[in-house]
C-alpha cells in the first residue's frame, strides 16, 4: 500500500513565524504535490515536483516555497505565516503509469492555525 | 475557465438507502475523471477513474457514470452504510502532466440510522 505521511496533524503558529510542513512517501514516486483545502473552494495546488531538486508553481504559490532534497521527501515552507494561510494542507504523490492512469495518493493532512 | 461543479453540497440519507451525487465540468481538453472519498480529517482516497471512452465504472457499492458529450458524471452509492459518511470529490484531469487537476468542492454525505 502507498503510504504518504505528514509530520504533523495539527499546528498552531503565530503571524510572522516561519513554518515547515514535511511530507514523506514510501513508494518511490517521482511526483509530489502540496495542496491547501478550504471550505467551499476545493483543493488548490500550491507547488509540485517531478524530481529531486525540481519544483514548479501551482495555482497559488504566493507566500510559500518548497524543497525537495530527497526523492521521498517534499517540504512546504511558509516564509512568514499569515492568518490567511490558516488552512488544511494536503500532500500527495504519484507515479506515471501511462496516459490517464496516474493516481495521486494523499497524506492525512495538516491542519494549520495561524494566530 | 476550467471548472468542476458538484451537487448537492450536502446530503443526509438513511442507512440502506441509495443515493446519487452529480458532477458537471467544463475542463478542456479532457483526459479523465476521478471520484475521491474523503473521510473527516483524512486525505482523499481514489474510488474510480474513467477516461473519455468509458461511461460506467464500478467499485463495490460505488458506480460512477460519465457522459463526455454533456460533460456530466454521477456517483451512485447502493445500500448505503454508516461508513459511507464522507465528502465525495469529483476531480477532472486535462491532458498533459499530472498537475493539471481541477477539483470540485465536494458533496458532504451523512448516512444516519
Amino acid at each position: 500500500d502507498v503510504k504518504v505521511t505528514q509530520s504533523s496533524r495539527y499546528l498552531v503558529k503565530r503571524t510572522g513565524e516561519k513554518v515547515f510542513l514535511e511530507c514523506v512517501q514510501d513508494m518511490d514516486h517521482e511526483n509530489m504535490f502540496w495542496y491547501r483545502q478550504d471550505p467551499g473552494l476545493g483543493l488548490r495546488l500550491i507547488y509540485f515536483s517531478y524530481d529531486v531538486k525540481m519544483k514548479e508553481k501551482g495555482d497559488i504559490p504566493e507566500g510559500y516555497s518548497v524543497s525537495r532534497e530527497k526523492k521521498e521527501r517534499f517540504s512546504l515552507i511558509l516564509e512568514s505565516a499569515s492568518t490567511s494561510q490558516t488552512s488544511m494542507y494536503l500532500c500527495a504523490s504519484s507515479t506515471y503509469r501511462g496516459p490517464s492512469l496516474e493516481t495521486q495518493y494523499f497524506g492525512p493532512g495538516t491542519r494549520l492555525l495561524v494566530l | 475557465k476550467n471548472q468542476v461543479e458538484q451537487s448537492p453540497q450536502s446530503l443526509i440519507i438513511l442507512e440502506g438507502k441509495n443515493c446519487t451525487l452529480q458532477c458537471n465540468y467544463t475542463v478542456s481538453p479532457f483526459s479523465n475523471l476521478r471520484w475521491y472519498k474523503q473521510d473527516t480529517g483524512r486525505g482523499p482516497v481514489s474510488l474510480t477513474i474513467m477516461t473519455f471512452s468509458e461511461n460506467t465504472k464500478s467499485n463495490g457499492r460505488y458506480t460512477a457514470t460519465l457522459d463526455a458529450d454533456t460533460k456530466q458524471s454521477s456517483l451512485h452509492i447502493t445500500a448505503s452504510q454508516l461508513s459511507d459518511s464522507a465528502s465525495y470529490i469529483c476531480v477532472v484531469s486535462r491532458t498533459g502532466t499530472a498537475s493539471k487537476l481541477t477539483f470540485g468542492t465536494g458533496t458532504r454525505l451523512q448516512v444516519t440510522l
